[in-house]
This record gives structure tokens, C-alpha cells and sequence, in this order.
């Protein structure tokens, strides 16, 4: 079991552009969910997905954001116009059908220069 | 205001001491658990402790749990290097499954 997947470790891009980060999540996991980490928010919750439709996703930035799961093996987390302040490491999990815990990735680290 | 938060917000221990990292929440739950963050690596989980809990073991590891007064703590005995880590507790993961953090104890264990 390789855990879940994320790609790439590291981006860096430049203010205005987009930024298109993957996630495999463990194989029979269900459920999948994105969050956002950096020093002075913590650990943030963005998007949940269930079944690959999405369920919750109260943590999303309204503009900007946006997140797919299109088949069971893969979710993608796109940020348009990227700001500095994008700048944070994006972590996937995944995690079984009824089961409350969470299986991290090591997460992508994006800098918006 | 963070609904969940941990305390002390850094430690440093020796190896083969104790340590006790404290939680306070601000919600109903049904569990809280206990995740673990090295450097490099996402959060693993730890421990899991149910609202109708008042402590679960899990090796060198105790978490306890206080619905009463919105708290939870856990202990590490004898600590080695590799507990090196940032440590977090969550609530939620019940029906609206998203976790929420605290912002996390750092704890350095040196040799």
C-alpha cells in the first residue's frame, strides 16, 4: 500500500498563474479531502469528496479555487490566478467509507512567487 | 478563535522522559483524535478517543478526555528522537467527516 499521493512535492509559480495540483488517494478509501496548511491559519479544511461527488466544500475560497474528483483514483485541486498568498502546503487524504480517520499525503508545497 | 488548540504551543525533553500535551475544544463531538506531523510528512493518526471515553492507551502512548470541561490530553512515556514531531488534536470526522486542528505542539526530543 503506497499511501496516498500527491504530486507535484514542490511548485512554484509566478503571481497570475494557475497552479494544477494531483491527488491518488489509497485504493478502496472512499472518501477524499483537501486541506490547506501554513503557519498562522494551521491546518485548514477546503473540500470533501464522497463517492467522487462533491459533498463539502464550505472551505474553498470563492474565487479561484476549484477542485474535481473525476474518477476514483484521482482528485485535482486547480487555483487560478495564483496570489502570494496562496503560498502553502496542500495536503489530500483519504479515508474508508465509515471510518472518521484520515490518511495524509505528504503534501504539495506551492510558493506563488 | 481556533475551535480546537493545543498547549504548550513548543516543548523540549530529553530522551526517555515524559511529556503531556494538552488539548481545549470548542465543540460537541463524538471523538476527538490525536495526529502526529514530522517534518516532510503529513499528519498520522495516533489515537482515537470516543466521547463516551475517558482514556484510550496505544503503546507508549495515553490520551484522556474530558467532555465536561472540553478538554483532552495526551501523554508520551519514555520518549525517544523520533517522536520529534508536531502534534495535533482534531475533532468533527463524524457526519460532516472534515477534521478541525489546533495549531499544533511542537515537540523536540533531543538525545
Amino acid at each position: 500500500n503506497a499511501g496516498v499521493i500527491q504530486t507535484p512535492r514542490h511548485k512554484v509559480t509566478g503571481k497570475g498563474q494557475e497552479a494544477t495540483l494531483w491527488c491518488e488517494p489509497i485504493s478502496g478509501h472512499s472518501a477524499v479531502f483537501w486541506y490547506r496548511q501554513t503557519i498562522v491559519q494551521g491546518l485548514e479544511f477546503l473540500t470533501y469528496f464522497r463517492n467522487q461527488a462533491p459533498i463539502d466544500d464550505s472551505g474553498m475560497p470563492k474565487e479561484r479555487f476549484s477542485a474535481q474528483m473525476p474518477n476514483q483514483s484521482h482528485s485535482t485541486l486547480k487555483i487560478q490566478s495564483t496570489q502570494p498568498q496562496d503560498s502553502a502546503v496542500y495536503l489530500c487524504a483519504s479515508s474508508a467509507d465509515r471510518g472518521p480517520e484520515q490518511f495524509f499525503g505528504p503534501g504539495t508545497r506551492l510558493t506563488v512567487l | 478563535s481556533q475551535l480546537a488548540e493545543e498547549n504548550p504551543w513548543a516543548l523540549s525533553v530529553h530522551e526517555g522522559e515524559s511529556v503531556t500535551v494538552n488539548c481545549s475544544y470548542k465543540t460537541s463531538i463524538t471523538a476527538l483524535q490525536w495526529y502526529r506531523q514530522k517534518s516532510g510528512e503529513g499528519p498520522a493518526q495516533l489515537i482515537l478517543i470516543r466521547s463516551n471515553e475517558r482514556e484510550k492507551r496505544n503503546g507508549r502512548l495515553r490520551a484522556t478526555l474530558d467532555t465536561s470541561s472540553q478538554s483532552s490530553s495526551l501523554s508520551i512515556t519514555a520518549t525517544r528522537c523520533e517522536d520529534t514531531a508536531v502534534y495535533f488534536c482534531a475533532t468533527g470526522g463524524g457526519n460532516t467527516r472534515k477534521l478541525i486542528f489546533g495549531l499544533g505542539t511542537t515537540l523536540q526530543v533531543q538525545p
